[in-house]
């Protein structure tokens, strides 16, 4: 059974850059979009965006300029960047296994224990 | 975007009560729709995807119907554990869009 183990700085001020890792076990790497989904109080669950192992990324529209998500096959681990942050970025950020081109689903299944990640001055 | 409306907001039922949950999508999303548990300090759990499709392991109480813009989850048979907030989830277009959650309480 797969498992996502993530980490990464919890507290943030603003104006600095958001950074967290999520590792991938038990599970294939190939053929499935890894995910970054953050839940925050106002916004509910918001998708943040994906990457597969061929370093092809979608991002939301509302934070594309700000995100960079990356991937290193060899040790089946993906990481989310968010620049610039502000109050408005405090969230439970959460790692995904997402849609699969190769098994052909589009569900959600498995996530990560999720990082708190609060931004203050 | 796609925008998901789920109703109720939040529910309050007895053990043993059938529960059901309505999303509808803003446009026609096919099947594209799934249904996540969430409790309280965990991460979501998918339990139904591509509408109607029980996840591997997900008690048979569980079940969804639906397709194009109107989707229903069931609880056939509330218990203690299902307390939480389910979530609806629509995976035909980019980005990825959430309903705001209904939360279930007895």
């Amino acid at each position: 059974q797969v498992q996502l183990q993530q980490w990464g700085a919890g507290l943030l001020k603003p104006s600095e850059t958001l950074s967290l890792t999520c590792a991938v076990d038990g599970g294939p790497f190939s053929g499935y979009y890894w995910t970054w989904i953050r839940q925050s109080p106002g916004k509910g669950l918001e998708w943040i965006g994906e990457i597969n192992d061929s370093e092809n990324t979608n991002y939301s529209p509302s934070l594309r300029s700000r995100v960079t998500i990356s991937i290193d096959t060899s040790k089946n681990q993906f990481s989310l960047r968010l620049s610039s942050v502000t109050a408005a970025d405090t969230a439970v950020y959460y790692c995904a296994r997402g849609r699969s081109y190769y098994y052909g689903t589009t569900k959600v299944d498995s996530w990560g224990q999720g990082t708190l990640v609060t931004v203050s001055s | 975007d796609i925008q998901m409306t789920q109703s109720p907001p939040s529910l309050s039922a007895s053990v043993g009560d059938k529960v059901t949950i309505t999303c509808r999508a803003s446009q026609h999303i096919s099947n594209y729709l799934n249904w996540y548990q969430q409790k309280p300090g965990e991460a979501p759990k998918l339990l139904i995807f591509s509408a109607s499709r029980v996840e591997t392991g997900v008690p048979s109480r569980f079940s969804g119907t639906g397709s194009g813009t109107d989707f229903t989850f069931t609880i056939s048979s509330l218990q203690p554990d299902d307390i939480a907030t389910y979530y609806c989830q629509q995976s035909d277009n980019l980005p990825l869009t959430f309903g705001g959650g209904t939360k279930v309480e007895i």
